[in-house]
């Protein structure tokens, strides 16, 4: 069965530095997602994606946020600079469509130093 | 209004029992109810869906019902095993319209299955 594929599983970062977190969607899904969960809380939205652009973001993600669908197959969630707080998996999903049910990777655990 | 509030916190069951986790939600727009399980360290995983079209939906062991004048959802496993001691949560999305399926999540169910 297809997988959301993400690296690294684990990243370890200096705060204020930059951090790229990577997404293989599966192969024949249009949106993509970004979520976040810190530990022991709920998953949170932080960000979709379609038709090469964003189409919804959270409070959430603000302008140390980004993201970007550099090919056909990557999609990545970049940190400019990153906080203490940042710290938390971070889970890629993707789906056919918007009312089609998104499948989750295993997610990347970022730390914050 | 944007937030899906589950019940209990974590729950533990027999072998053979049965486990039963509540969601309530306000966004009347909503219409779209998944629930994912969660193994530690992995994604969440699609379990079950509902669209509010239907009260009831049963896929295997795993049921979910649906009222939607109460606006409640919940999840039932029958014959609980060990193997589905994981963290569940209930989500909830305006898959309609202009919405782009962003997914609100509840704040999960941790089940613990003793043999």
């Amino acid at each position: 069965e297809p997988e959301v594929t993400q690296t690294p599983s684990h990243q370890v970062t200096q705060m204020g530095q930059e951090v790229i977190l990577r997404c293989v969607p599966i192969s024949n899904h249009l949106y993509f997602y970004w979520y976040r969960q810190i530990l022991g809380q709920k998953v949170e939205f932080l960000v979709s994606f379609y038709n090469n652009e964003i189409s919804e973001k959270s409070e959430i993600f603000d302008d140390q946020f980004s993201v970007e669908r550099p090919d056909g197959s990557n999609f990545t969630l970049k940190i400019r600079s990153t906080k203490l707080e940042d710290s938390a998996m971070y889970f890629c999903a993707s789906s056919v469509s918007g009312h089609q049910p998104q499948h989750f990777g295993d997610g990347t655990r970022l730390s914050i130093l | 209004q944007q937030q899906v509030k589950q019940s209990p916190q974590s729950l533990i069951v027999q072998k053979g029992g049965i486990s039963i986790i509540n969601c309530a939600y306000e966004n009347t727009a909503f219409d779209y109810f998944p629930w994912y399980q969660q193994f530690p360290g992995k994604g969440p995983a699609l379990l079950i869906a509902i669209r509010p079209d239907v009260s009831e939906k049963k896929e295997g062991r795993f049921t979910i019902s649906f009222n939607k004048s109460a606006k409640q959802f919940s999840l039932h496993i029958m014959d609980s095993q060990p193997g589905d001691s994981a963290t569940y949560f209930c989500a909830a999305s305006d898959a309609g319209g202009t919405s782009y399926g962003k997914l609100t999540f509840g704040q999960g169910t941790i089940l613990t299955v003793h043999p």
